[in-house]
């Protein structure tokens, strides 16, 4: 069965203190690792898309990187601003994770 | 650019009534829009697949004669929840795909449907 599985589920970083989340996925076939932010009460707003392992992108203080097995969203620096759910979802039918909810405190 | 919409932003209604919830693409055409529903701290599910012109493909456990969905357009689908009950109360999300991003969806704001 195709799952996605995040972790931790929840953080909570002081300002500036850098880290990584973590997306395992068991997909078959997979045609693309999918990363959202998803603030309270709004749709997800996407970030990044991951086609192959290796493959790298970065968008502000924003890193994520794609294994044959797991991607990494690595946040650097963190404002409070960052704060907010962060998904990821693999495959083309889009098959999510349960999130990780960051908080950065100032 | 990939600019999703969905109307209304929140809805109360009562048990047994129906609702119709929009979803449109404003700066591209979409042929495939989808549907999703989120619980509480829960991730997003998919529901249905929309496809323009043709008849929507509901996933497994979701019942597509109560939850009604309609793409007459390449820019609007169209959720309706039938005779709906308070455990159809949840936040309704759709997604479009803009062409030639094959494996991409923009997501609208969603929809907080409360069944009183």
């Amino acid at each position: 069965e195709d799952q996605v599985t995040q972790s931790p589920e929840a953080l909570r970083l002081q300002e500036g203190e850098s880290s990584s989340l973590n997306c395992s996925y068991t997909v078959s076939g997979l045609r693309g690792l999918f990363w959202y932010r998803q603030d309270p009460g709004k749709g997800p707003e996407f970030l990044f898309t991951l086609y192959s392992a290796g493959e790298e992108k970065e968008k502000e203080r924003l890193k994520a990187t794609l294994t044959k097995k797991e991607s990494f969203l690595h946040i650097t620096a963190p404002k409070p601003e960052d704060s907010a759910t962060y998904l990821c979802a693999g495959n083309d039918k889009i098959i999510f994770g349960k999130g990780t909810r960051l908080h950065i405190l100032p | 650019g990939a600019v999703v919409s969905q109307h209304p932003s929140w809805v109360i209604c009562k048990s047994g009534t129906s609702v119709k919830i929009e979803c449109r693409s404003l700066d591209f055409q979409a042929t495939t829009m989808f549907w999703y529903r989120q619980f509480p701290k829960q991730s997003l599910m998919l529901m249905a697949t929309s496809n323009e012109g043709s008849k929507a493909t509901y996933e497994q456990g979701v019942e597509k004669d109560k939850f009604l969905i309609n793409h007459a357009s390449l820019t609007l689908s169209t959720l309706t929840v039938t005779s709906a009950h308070p455990e159809d109360s949840s936040f309704y999300i759709c997604s479009a795909r803009p062409p030639g991003r094959e494996y991409e969806q923009y997501f609208g704001p969603g929809t907080r449907l409360t069944v009183t």
